[in-house]
């Protein structure tokens, strides 16, 4: 079975802090992805990377970096916390870009004090 | 862009059929999936349709897919309190880069 994990289920951040979240997979999987669930608005797309040291903004890039120096890992950063990003974070990874099944982690809630 | 709505919420008793809708703008995508989401956890890949398939039954889940409509359903039949969720449609659209589109999720209630 596919594992993607992220590093934290929970995390509280205060404001102006820079975060960092961790995901791994296990497949060697090319593609990873992070996204940004919030009530009513269902998953936006942050960043994803289709290859090391490789990424492309997604819908919502605004406040965030990425990081993927090996295959199996890419890191979110927020480079300075904010309230308003305190939200769910997902993590996915799939295959290529041709077999688009995504597998997801388990999620991180981030809240921002 | 693509744009993928659905509506919010659905609430259905136990034993009955649900029926989750999805509708879409873009036509070109080759996948549509359905996710599901229990509460505080990832989301896990139901089933999916091939754009070229008009309809697939997997045990109690059937999926329908009308291309003409840019409508995609999923019918889960004899719904159980263990099938409430956030149910997402998402499509993999046009851009070849592996994205998905996700809806916006609908929570199914099941009350016994």
């Amino acid at each position: 079975d596919v594992k993607v994990t992220q590093s934290s289920r929970y995390l509280v951040k205060r404001t102006g802090e820079k975060v960092f979240l961790e995901c791994v997979q296990d497949m060697d999987h090319e593609n990873m992805f992070w996204y940004r669930q919030d009530p009513g608005l269902g998953l936006r797309l942050i960043y994803f990377s289709y290859d090391v040291k490789m990424k492309e903004k997604g819908d919502i890039p605004e406040g965030y970096s990425v990081s993927r120096e090996k295959k199996e890992r890419f890191s979110l950063i927020l480079e300075s916390a904010s309230t308003n990003q305190t939200s769910m974070y997902l993590c996915a990874s799939s295959r290529t870009p041709q077999n688009t099944e995504a597998f997801f982690g388990q999620g991180t809630r981030l809240t921002v004090v | 862009g693509e744009d993928v709505e659905q509506s919010l919420f659905l609430s259905v008793r136990e034993g009955d059929s649900s029926v989750i809708n999805c509708t879409y703008t873009d036509s070109s995508s080759t996948y549509l999936y359905w996710y599901k989401q229990e509460p505080g956890a990832g989301l896990q890949l139901l089933t999916y349709i091939f754009s070229n398939m008009d309809m697939k039954q997997d045990q109690r889940l059937t999926v329908l897919l009308n291309k003409k409509d840019k409508h995609l359903s999923l019918r889960i039949a004899d719904t159980q309190t263990g099938d409430s969720a956030i149910y997402f449609c998402a499509l993999d659209g046009s851009s070849n880069t592996g994205k998905l589109i996700f809806g916006q999720g609908t929570t199914l209630q099941v009350k016994p």
